[in-house]
């Protein structure tokens, strides 16, 4: 089935370990986001790729790494969770068309203790 | 950065209609966008506006006015399925696309 799959569903980390949210899209879509969603404050970008091996800061990308080795992949790292990171993150791609429309993963509960 | 404003809550019968309103203001404009999104689910694209007017698709309808940065969402003849959160979503100069709060949606028997 297409679409965009996010690993892992949910997970408790303790701060200052290392994490890398997954996300994989079979789309073949060229634009890939990050997303965090926190309670009141709506979706906010963290990083976005535009294509394979181009990579772009959004609002909020401090404590956050990405990287865009092919079309299908884009992980997110958090290199020292901290507990300010509790979010639900949602991965997205877009598929250029004349809206240029972004489909969501299914999203990934980090919680930092 | 971008403003995008929408009500926090709104409660409507079955079977009635609610118009969820949302204002912007953004450095550039380049097409609306509206989300539903149930609780604990990702979310899902209802509808796009660029240009001034209604588009209408099926039970629910989206307006734009460019010149007054707002933009409504119409639920007509409600269903239980339809409680949940909508979320106006702005794309700006950069195309980056900014989002409202949401607004959650309750809908009584």
């Amino acid at each position: 089935i297409a679409g965009i799959t996010q690993a892992p569903t949910s997970q408790i980390l303790a701060a200052g370990r290392r994490m890398t949210l997954r996300c994989t899209q079979d789309m073949r879509h060229n634009a890939m986001y990050w997303y965090r969603q926190d309670l009141g404050l709506g979706l906010r970008l963290i990083h976005y790729s535009n294509t394979a091996g181009t990579t772009g800061k959004g609002e909020v990308p401090d404590g956050y790494s990405v990287s865009r080795a092919n079309t299908d992949d884009f992980p997110l790292t958090l290199a020292s969770a901290v507990p300010s990171q509790t979010s639900v993150y949602f991965c997205a791609s877009s598929d250029g068309g004349a809206a240029d429309t972004q489909y969501f993963g299914p999203g990934t509960r980090l919680t930092v203790l | 950065g971008q403003n995008i404003d929408q009500p926090t809550e709104m409660t409507a019968t079955e079977g009635a209609i609610v118009q969820i309103n949302c204002t912007y203001q953004t450095s550039g404009f380049n097409g609306l966008f509206w989300y539903q999104q149930h609780a604990g689910e990702a979310p899902t694209f209802l509808s796009y506006n660029v240009l001034d007017g209604l588009e209408e698709k099926g039970r629910f309808s989206s307006f734009l006015s460019r010149s007054k940065g707002y933009s409504y969402l119409l639920l007509k003849e409600l269903q239980m399925k339809d409680s949940a959160s909508y979320l106006c979503a702005v794309r700006d100069g950069d195309y980056k696309l900014s989002f409202g709060a949401g607004t959650t949606v309750t809908v009584r028997a």
